[in-house]
């Protein structure tokens, strides 16, 4: 099945920082990704739609200024969670559909543990 | 709206066979879906029905009913490894997956 990468696996921060995380479809190009946010024993939230070439579509209540999502290329999706606070710790993945298909099934990223300090 | 539930937590017995339900509400639907996560994991494909009826793949199957807004998977011969998050999702045509709070499926000996 089609491959997403998701990098880094975890990332520990100071409040006040930045932090990247990239997503790749490595064998596949994804002119949309989805990122999703989860809490501890929660479910996965959508937090926006990642367009190709075009701005992000975010979920009500999810801050754009903050959660800055470029998609620059076909395989490549980055999320950036600018101004990181405790609050922000949690588990995010992103996720992509292979057009090449006709299945509507997700592929997900291994996830990113952030943890503000 | 984007309604999506299921029950919170289930517990069964190695050996046992286990019906994990999900109800849904929403326009537009163009699919339902199971996967399966372990803590600290990404979530794995397991099942997707489009149409009406039973989807059998392994020791797991997974029914839907369109008109009832319903859907169940069924899990058989369970194991220990089968400890996990069982999270219920619906997709409309072309956008993401929208995810139930998932059931945590706790298998014991």
């Amino acid at each position: 099945g089609a491959v997403v990468s998701q990098h880094p696996s975890w990332v520990i921060c100071k409040s006040g920082t930045s932090v990247k995380i990239e997503c790749r479809s490595l064998d596949f190009q994804a002119t949309t990704m989805f990122w999703y946010r989860q809490f501890p024993k929660q479910s996965l939230m959508l937090m926006a739609t990642s367009n190709e070439g075009s701005k992000a579509t975010y979920e009500q209540g999810v801050e754009k200024d903050k959660f800055l999502i470029n998609h620059a290329s076909l395989t490549l999706s980055t999320l950036t969670v600018t101004s990181a606070h405790p609050e922000d710790s949690s588990f995010y993945i992103c996720s992509a559909r292979d057009l090449g298909t006709t299945n509507e099934k997700l592929f997900f990223g291994s996830g990113t543990q952030l943890s503000v300090l | 709206g984007q309604n999506i539930d299921q029950p919170t937590e289930m517990t069964a017995t190695e050996g046992a066979i286990v019906q994990i339900n999900c109800t849904y509400q929403t326009s537009g639907f163009n699919g339902l879906f199971w996967y399966q996560q372990h803590a600290g994991e990404a979530p794995t494909f397991l099942s997707y029905n489009v149409l009406d009826g039973l989807e059998e793949k392994g020791r797991f199957s997974s029914f839907l009913s369109r008109s009832k807004g319903y859907s169940y998977l069924l899990l058989k011969e369970l194991q220990m490894k089968d400890s996990a998050s069982y999270l219920c999702a619906y997709n409309q045509a072309g956008t993401a997956l929208i995810f139930g709070k998932g059931t945590t499926l706790s298998v014991s000996s």
